[in-house]
């Protein structure tokens, strides 16, 4: 059994430029959400993805958008990158309604200068 | 308000103690309860999981509910440096819903 995995591991961009971050879902897991954990904060849901459709989001502008593709992996899009996206992004893959764990990655620090 | 409060430490004590965390959180609607372990740097580790009210124990560590005060702690026994890590509360309304996380609380754990 694999774990979930995510890529790159940290990358810097600037102001107003896009990005895009990766995720694989552990084995057997069908459903796949997105986090931002900004320095000394808790984790924020950024959305989740079930059958490649968007299931829930949280309170964070349209800039923020993501795919999942057939084999749950998962790709979160940032927009016009502003100082305060510099964060730990975190990417968690379950099993849709179960009440098993969310298993997480090891994250993507993105720093925006 | 913040949906759940977790005072952020940092909380210092000495190998062999008991480490004690707590969350309160403000709408009754979260029906399960989890505590997560982050090392700096790295993804979230699941550490408990609760849904009921009560005590939940495994080996070191015992999480406690309680839905009527809308507070939930997790103890640390015999607490060791490698538990020296930010940790962190996180509820859930439903089944497959979203994790809502506290802010953490960073515990050192010195020799």
């Amino acid at each position: 059994e694999t774990g979930v995995t995510q890529s790159p591991t940290h990358l810097i961009k600037t102001r107003g430029q896009q990005v895009t971050l990766r995720c694989s879902s552990q084995s057997g897991h069908n459903t796949v959400s997105w986090y931002q954990q900004a320095l000394g904060q808790g984790p924020q849901f950024i959305f989740q993805y079930y059958r490649e459709e968007e299931n829930g989001r949280g309170n964070f502008p349209p800039r923020f958008s993501g795919l999942q593709f057939p084999n749950y992996s998962s790709e979160l899009n940032v927009n016009a990158l502003e100082l305060d996206d510099s964060a730990l992004y975190l990417c968690a893959s379950s099993w849709v309604d179960s009440e098993d764990e969310q298993f997480f990655g090891p994250g993507t620090r993105l720093t925006v200068l | 308000q913040k949906e759940v409060e977790q005072d952020p430490g940092p909380l210092s004590v000495p190998e062999g103690a008991i480490v004690s965390l707590n969350c309160t959180y403000s709408n009754s609607a979260f029906q399960y309860f989890m505590w997560y372990r982050q090392y700096s740097r790295k993804g979230p580790e699941l550490l408990m999981y609760t849904y009921s009210s009560g005590n939940k124990e495994d080996g070191r560590f015992t999480a406690q509910v309680d839905k009527s005060s809308k507070y939930i702690s997790l103890f640390i026994r015999d607490s060791q440096p490698s538990d020296s890590a930010t940790y962190l509360c996180a509820m859930i309304k439903a089944a497959g819903n979203k994790l809502t996380f506290g802010g953490g609380t960073r515990v050192l754990v010195k020799p």
